[in-house]
């Protein structure tokens, strides 16, 4: 069975711009959480959507946004890229909402 | 952003030696979970443990849900070779209806020159 995939597996952005981060869960799984793990750090929750809703939002600007589709996939958006936000993204998919998730590979953003 | 304290952050081990890890937090968790991310790829997870004093292994893994619901324990028994990378503990945040992980700065394990 497929794991949870991501896509693109790399980006490069410059300041200014905005990003689309794609997700699709391992099937059957209804929640998908967004996490931002910069270099040397453990992973920082961003998101959780579960059927379609959200349900978690971590201590991220407004510039940040999600959304879950009826197939359970999932996007990130994120506006006006600072170099800050150079970073991997990674998507996690859990059958409920507070069960444990599983992880993708996840999305290698550059801004330059 | 809110982080659990994990250490060692850093270790070496030799092939055949055993490991532990463990990890800290101020706030009480109902569920603990340790992952392993190896370089280019996401965390994969290891054992989750949903009751305090829990002792659950996984081969030659073994993690302990510690009594407080404040920390958990990570033990690798005989290391080998693909050991190596980097080893997170993760609290889960439950609010019934949603639940997102906080994670440690992580371990990294390395073999000895």
């Amino acid at each position: 069975d497929a794991g949870v995939t991501q896509s693109p597996t790399h980006l490069i952005k410059t300041r200014g711009q905005h990003v689309t981060l794609r997700c699709s869960p391992i099937s059957g799984h209804k929640s998908v959480s967004w996490y931002q793990q910069v270099l040397g750090q453990g992973p920082q929750f961003i998101f959780q959507y579960y059927e379609k809703e959200e349900r978690g939002r971590g201590n991220f600007p407004d510039r940040f946004s999600a959304r879950q589709f009826p197939n359970y996939s999932s996007e990130l958006n994120v506006n006006a890229l600072l170099l800050g936000d150079s970073a991997l993204y990674l998507c996690a998919s859990s059958l409920q909402a507070n069960q444990p998730q599983h992880f993708g590979d996840g999305t290698r953003l550059s801004i330059l | 952003g809110q982080q659990l304290n994990q250490s060692p952050q850093s270790m070496f081990i030799q092939e055949g030696e055993d490991v532990s890890m463990n990890c800290t937090s101020s706030s009480i968790f109902n569920t603990w979970l340790w992952y392993k991310q190896d370089p280019g790829e996401g965390p994969v997870l290891l054992i989750a443990l949903y009751k305090a004093g829990e002792l659950t292994s996984n081969g030659r893994l073994t993690a302990q849900f510690g009594i407080t619901r404040k920390d958990s324990f990570l033990n690798i028994s005989a290391s080998i070779p693909s050991d190596v990378g980097i080893y997170f503990c993760a609290g889960l945040m439950d609010g019934g209806s949603q639940g997102n992980l906080i994670f440690g700065k992580g371990t990294k394990l390395s073999v000895k020159p």
